[in-house]
């Protein structure tokens, strides 16, 4: 079975600093990806960042990186420089198991940022 | 642009009712999902479609079906509401090729 583990429900950042969301992740399956989305109070869900787990470094997209660590099954997500507008919620997810022709999504709780002017 | 579509943003049922929330695609994708999203449970996996008239039972499916006849629209369909199926629920899409899922708006349903 596989497990998205988000341990941080709420976050503050001020302005313009850096902040790192925490995402640990538990599955059996050799080949998995690892995803970040964005919600914010709209209620859309805004694809971030994606990372295989073959891949060799580490994504970046803009202002987000993703912190892979293989080892420690992790997968943090960076954001340098915060803005007002990236107050929202942020979940991680996994791709899942091979299933007829589609491969699911198992996220993770979500992590509340709030970006303090 | 892509674009996922859901029927309704609010919407509020009495305990019992068929429910049916539509969610329409104009990309040409393959693969439709149906989560529920809860606080503190993140989002949490209905149903999914591979293919026209195709589904499979996700991690909650108890209570809930769903349809698939046109390859754009899959819809989600409460049997007979009741109030702890009260939630938001995403619609989303993607192809057989790659792995990003698009998501809809989302609809609240509020079970009374």
């Amino acid at each position: 079975a596989q497990k998205i583990t988000q341990t941080q429900p709420g976050m503050f950042v001020q302005e313009k600093e850096a902040v790192t969301l925490d995402c640990t992740y538990d599955t059996s399956d050799p080949s998995y990806g690892l995803f970040w989305y964005k919600q914010p109070s709209s209620g859309e869900m805004i694809f971030l960042i994606y990372q295989g787990s073959y891949d060799q470094q580490n994504a970046t997209e803009g202002r987000y990186s993703l912190n892979f660590q293989k080892a420690r099954k992790s997968a943090n997500l960076v954001i340098s420089a915060s803005q007002l507008g990236d107050s929202a919620m942020y979940f991680c997810a996994m791709r899942g198991p091979y299933s007829g022709s589609a491969r699911q999504l198992t996220f993770g709780s979500g992590t509340q940022l709030t970006v303090l002017p | 642009d892509v674009k996922v579509t859901q029927s309704s943003r609010y919407l509020v049922k009495r305990t019992g009712e068929k429910v049916f929330l539509e969610c329409v695609q104009d990309m040409d994708h393959e693969n439709m999902f149906w989560y529920r999203q809860d606080p503190g449970l993140g989002l949490r996996l209905i149903y999914f479609s591979y293919d026209v008239k195709m589904k499979e039972k996700g991690d909650i499916p108890e209570g809930y079906s769903v349809s698939r006849e046109k390859k754009e629209r899959f819809s989600l369909i409460l049997e007979s509401a009741s109030t702890n199926q009260t939630s938001m629920y995403l619609c989303a899409s993607r192809t057989g090729l790659s792995y990003e899922q698009y998501f809809g708006p989302g609809t609240r349903l509020t079970v009374t």
